[in-house]
């Protein structure tokens, strides 16, 4: 079984400062591992993922992330958040990259002008 | 193209009464997937179908919740002697093949009274 922690359920974070948010994982297989975020009354939208290769993965927006092995970590970073940032992030994690995906308990971002 | 809906986006329901929500995946994607989400968290896995097999159903809550998809296209989740406790938003994901994105719907938004 898989799980993930979200270590801060809220950002709150200035216009064009950067952010990084946190996401730990812990399993006993090998993951495949991923970034949500919803908007307001939206469904979820991938920012990004990691399935093999370089660890250090570009996404949508401006979004990049590092898969960190021995620290189980996918720290989502973005050098200059923009207001439309504002959003909940979601980290992910599945045994297959087609499987079903386990989530953390969600970072919610206030980007403040 | 179209994206993965849901119907319908919002649903009351006295406690006691059943309810019937309906996913329509992206036309061709084998895989489907039902997720629910609490207010305030994340999503938990429900089931997962591959064509109209249902390979996976070891997140549903208690054997009141039932999902189908029959002919291997549209899902429906039903709920049946509603409990407050099933407040929730109603997740579907659809993907192509396993290793494929799963695209989520808006979800349907669940008050039970």
């Amino acid at each position: 079984a898989q799980s993930v922690t979200q270590l801060d359920s809220q950002v709150p974070v200035f216009e064009e400062a950067p952010v990084e948010l946190r996401c730990n994982y812990s399993s006993s297989v090998s993951v495949y591992l991923f970034w949500y975020v919803q908007y307001p009354n939206q469904g979820l939208q991938l920012l990004l993922k990691y399935l093999s290769g370089s660890t250090l993965v570009k996404g949508i927006n401006g979004f990049e992330a590092e898969f960190n092995k021995s620290q189980t970590s996918f720290h989502l970073r973005k050098p200059s958040v923009h207001i439309s940032d504002t959003a909940e992030y979601f980290c992910a994690v599945s045994a297959s990259a087609g499987n079903k995906l386990t989530f953390g308990g969600g970072t919610r971002v206030l980007v403040k002008p | 193209g179209a994206g993965v809906s849901q119907s319908p986006r919002y649903k009351v329901a006295k406690r006691g009464q059943d309810v019937a929500l309906r996913c329509d995946p992206i036309s061709g994607h084998v895989s489907l997937f039902w997720y629910q989400q609490a207010l305030g968290q994340g999503p938990e896995f429900l089931t997962y179908f591959q064509n109209e097999a249902q390979l996976d159903k070891s997140g549903l809550p208690s054997d009141r919740f039932f999902a189908e998809r029959p002919e291997g296209s549209v899902s429906t989740l039903k709920i049946q002697r509603t409990q407050q406790e099933d407040s929730a938003v109603y997740l579907c994901a659809s993907n192509l093949r396993a290793f494929e994105t799963q695209y989520f719907g808006p979800g349907t938004r669940l008050l039970v009274l």
